[in-house]
């Protein structure tokens, strides 16, 4: 079955880059989008972006200026960097398969920028 | 940019209750809309997709409608492992993306 895995640092000083990876098993990330959202603690789901067929992006507005989404199609891999991070990126990430429905989740890693 | 929002914000309901939850679209947004349910300290869950069409496995208690602008997602019967956060989100193409609802909290009475 398809399965998503979230890694990168779990702690994050502020204004330095946040970098994550989704590794995905199980499909081709060749297809389909694949999507970041996050969570702050306590508060609602956040679409951060989406990379389509290994290619094309498209980023939330609201963190576009800060945002890279990038695919390893050799690894299967998709990549997110978000850059000038603040206190307010504290969250957990969810890597997902969007198709275009978020149909498989990542377990999610909590992200912590500190001051 | 097209803003979602959903009502309530939060409810608490008995078991057996059928339970409605609104997502609303500032502009129509098609048939590109779907619902999710997240329980505490869990990942996000597709109920609901285009709308309408039920996720495979789960459970036919779970139902969506509407069009354009104003969307419904209903539990028929209310369960106690209904207990969650329940989001809609837009997936259609015009800005500012595939963005979430606020979120439904949906407890037991």
């Amino acid at each position: 079955q398809v399965q998503l895995q979230e890694s990168g640092p779990g702690l994050v000083k502020a204004s330095g880059t946040l970098s994550l990876t989704c590794t995905v098993s199980g499909d081709s990330i060749s297809t389909y989008y694949w999507a970041w959202t996050r969570q702050s603690p306590g508060k609602g789901l956040e679409w951060i972006g989406y990379i389509y067929a290994g290619g094309s992006t498209n980023y939330n507005p609201n963190l576009k200026s800060r945002v890279t989404i990038s695919a390893d199609t050799s690894k299967n891999q998709f990549s997110l960097t978000l850059t000038s991070v603040t206190p307010a990126d504290t969250a957990v990430y969810y890597c997902a398969r969007s198709v275009p429905a978020f149909d498989i989740w990542g377990q999610g890693t909590m992200v912590t920028v500190s001051s | 940019d097209i803003q979602m929002t959903q009502s309530p914000s939060s409810l608490s309901a008995s078991v057996g209750d059928r339970v409605t939850i609104t997502c609303r679209a500032s502009q129509g947004i098609s048939s590109f809309l779907a619902w999710y349910q997240q329980k505490p300290g869990k990942v996000p869950k597709l109920l609901v997709y285009d709308v309408s069409t039920l996720q495979s496995g789960v459970p036919s208690r779970f139902s969506g409608s509407g069009s354009g602008t104003d969307f419904t997602l209903t539990i028929s019967s209310l369960q106690p492992e209904d207990v969650a956060t329940y989001y809609c989100q837009k997936y259609d193409s015009a800005p500012p993306g595939f963005t979430f609802g606020p979120g439904t909290k949906v407890d037991m009475k």
